[in-house]
């Protein structure tokens, strides 16, 4: 069982590059997410797909954007990389979103660093 | 905009002691969940509790919530250095974006063998 799959797993850019972050499950879930972690700040959401075709804003949305390929892909881009978005960054997957008692399931994560 | 705040930040104690985490949050609640982060991996979900529910139990796992006073615990009995990790609440909260489950900065657990 794959179960939610990131590639690359670490990345180094210069400032300026593009590049994009790739997530795949196997798991027929409808609802896919993109988080970020920082040192002390915890998780927090980037964008959010409730189900295919369908994206929408978290809390840090400046800088990205997101496309729901299909019902297994979702993908995250940086059209511009800048310093500050050096983190860790997580993808995740739910059967259902919000609100219906979810657990949210895990890759483990892409290492970004920009220079 | 963090909603959930664990607390200690961090807890060391020896293999076959309990290990007691603490989460506090600010508004009402549809249900609080918990998660592990070993380190250089992502987040595994241990366990959810409703906001109708008091007490829930999972193997050596005890959650308890507390609505009225917007607070939970986590509980893992006869630690093993296993358990070293990080530990995270996140509440799935009433209004706001869809989606959005809020993650608290987490408890980092270290059990000495």
């Amino acid at each position: 069982n794959a179960g939610v799959t990131q590639t690359p797993k670490f990345q180094v850019l210069k400032t300026g590059q593009s590049m994009t972050l790739q997530c795949a499950q196997d798991m027929n879930h409808n609802s896919m997410y993109w988080y970020r972690q920082d040192p002390g700040m915890g998780l927090r959401l980037i964008y959010y797909s409730a189900s295919e075709g369908t994206t929408d804003k978290g809390e840090v949305p400046n800088g990205y954007n997101v496309s729901r390929l299909n019902k297994r892909e979702f993908s995250l881009r940086l059209e511009s990389a800048a310093p500050s978005q050096t983190s860790v960054y997580f993808c995740a997957s739910s059967e259902y979103g919000r609100g219906r008692g979810q657990p949210q399931h895990f890759g483990d994560g892409t290492r970004l660093s920009i220079l | 905009s963090q909603q959930g705040e664990e607390d200690p930040q961090a807890l060391s104690i020896q293999e076959g002691e309990n290990a007691t985490m603490n989460c506090s949050y600010k508004t009402s609640i549809n249900n609080l969940q918990w998660y592990r982060q070993n380190s250089g991996r992502g987040l595994v979900h241990l366990i959810l509790i409703r906001s109708n529910e008091r007490e829930k139990h999972s193997g050596r796992l005890r959650v308890t919530l507390d609505t009225s006073k917007k607070s939970s615990s986590l509980l893992i009995t006869a630690s093993r250095a296993a358990d070293t990790a990080s530990y995270f609440c996140a509440t799935d909260a009433y209004g706001g974006s869809q989606g959005n489950l809020i993650f608290g900065k987490g408890t980092k657990l270290s059990v000495k063998p």
